[in-house]
């Protein structure tokens, strides 16, 4: 219940274009959802976050699609660039969890020019 | 956004010793604050919850007489390892949740430090 299933492992895309990762959870209870970005050797950084009171944000060439009833969201990277090559956590909270996150396994994302 | 900081980036030592990282937050205070392992190519891995002035909470299977974490001040954390072994060789994050920016909706964002690489001999 506690978990966050996250695909694909591993993804390779053309310079241009469209990455997509996706995670699916049980625990209708999160109600906070970030995607976070980890180039080797550097901790995560925030790159969006939704909350289920939309199914969709968008931040630059990022976009969060989320579907409460199907319990999944995802990830898309438009025009990805070789810079996006890295690797992508999706994650999950909920308000009574003290901020806690629960991760997803990780996709590691290699854009080729 | 909020800035995590923290010390050592990068820490050597031999089997049996004690290491210590440091995680402060620089910007804002965190009256908690959280530790993860991560080994090669997996996810972060929660090991404990530093609580300011309070005992830390350790997830389960994690050893708190080995990891020992003391939550100082609003701005500081530590995480001491002691006597470190080869399997304890990892990448350790910390991180801590900006206050007020869950616009009361009870999830804050979360910040992650730069992490420490500890190697044990």
């Amino acid at each position: 219940q506690q978990q966050v299933k996250q695909s694909p492992q591993s993804l390779i895309v053309q310079k241009g274009g469209i990455s997509i990762i996706n995670c699916a959870y049980e625990n209708t209870a999160f109600d906070y959802f970030p995607w976070y970005q980890q180039f080797p050797g550097k901790g995560p950084a925030l790159l969006i976050a939704i909350r289920p009171d939309v199914s969709e944000k968008k931040e630059g060439r990022f976009t969060i699609s989320f579907n409460k009833s199907a319990k999944q969201f995802s990830l898309h990277i438009m025009d990805s660039q070789p810079g996006d090559s890295a690797t992508y956590f999706c994650a999950a909270a909920f308000s009574g969890g003290y901020n806690k996150l629960i991760f997803g396994a990780g996709t590691r994302l290699a854009v080729h020019p | 956004g909020a800035v995590v900081s923290q010390h050592p980036s990068r820490v050597i030592c031999k089997s049996g010793t004690s290491v210590k990282i440091e995680c402060r937050s620089l910007d804002f205070q965190a009256t908690t604050m959280f530790w993860y392992r991560q080994f090669p190519k997996q996810s972060l891995m929660l090991m404990a919850t530093s609580n300011e002035g309070s005992k830390a909470t350790y997830e389960q299977g994690v050893e708190k007489d080995k990891f020992l974490i003391n939550h100082a001040s609003l701005t500081l954390s530590t995480l001491t390892v002691t006597s470190a072994h080869p399997e304890d060789s990892s990448f350790y994050i910390c991180s801590a949740p900006s206050p007020g920016t869950s616009g009361g909706r009870g999830t804050d964002t979360q910040y992650f430090g730069p992490g420490t690489r500890l190697t044990v001999l």
